[in-house]
């Protein structure tokens, strides 16, 4: 079966220190991969998107960065994080055919920044 | 760019009542998905819809997609409080990596 992993489930790390978070899929090659950040209470905003290793697509200008270094893992980086980096970071996988497209999203993790 | 808007932000309802949440796109959308979203949760899916007048239910949930395919809408039959939670909608446009997403109707059920 297809699975999703994001760890932590959540982070408190203080400002101006980097961030690291992991994403890995099971159950698939080859997927689209993307990260989003929701603020408490709100929609969600689309960070990156990946279409396959090492190839990145970034939709928000910020001191965020993303990898691919293999086909099923995606990790979100900071070299200093800020107070407005605090919110929910999703990974999603896009499961998609001609007729039929669902975005799987992994558990999530909780960053706040103090 | 292309925008999805989705109204109300939130909608309060006694237990029993009706809920309805709205999304307009300002371009044609090739289909559109809903997902939920419970508290403290990650969106899960909900369904997608692709032709033009398109309805689809599910148990007390009826989605519907406009006739040109730049609007939808969710309804929910007498609520529950399984019901709580966020619901979004979220529309492929041009691009074939991005959905654009509506920001959301929370559905708070009064005590």
């Amino acid at each position: 079966s297809q699975t999703i992993h994001q760890w932590p489930a959540t982070l408190v790390q203080p400002v101006g220190s980097p961030l690291s978070l992991e994403c890995t899929v099971e159950g698939t090659s080859n997927p689209n991969l993307y990260w989003y950040r929701q603020a408490a209470g709100r929609g969600l905003q689309l960070l990156f998107y990946s279409v396959g290793i090492g190839q990145i697509s970034s939709e928000v200008p910020q001191n965020l960065s993303a990898s691919r270094p293999q086909d099923r893992q995606f990790i979100l980086s900071s070299k200093k994080l800020l107070l407005s980096d605090s919110g929910f970071y999703l990974c999603a996988w896009h499961v998609g055919t001609a007729s039929y497209n669902e975005q799987f999203f992994g558990p999530g993790t909780r960053l706040t920044v103090l | 760019g292309q925008q999805v808007m989705q109204i109300p932000q939130y909608q309060h309802v006694q237990e029993g009542e009706d809920f309805t949440t709205y999304c307009n796109s300002s371009t044609t959308l090739s289909n559109i998905q809903w997902y939920k979203q419970r508290p403290g949760g990650h969106p899960v899916f909900l369904i997608q819809l692709v032709k033009s007048g398109e309805v689809k239910k599910q148990k007390r949930l009826t989605f519907q997609f406009g006739e040109a395919k730049k609007n939808s809408s969710l309804h929910i039959t007498a609520t529950q409080t399984t019901d709580v939670g966020t619901y979004f909608c979220a529309g492929w446009g041009d691009s074939n990596y991005q959905l654009i997403w509506g920001a959301g109707t929370k559905l708070i059920i009064k005590p």
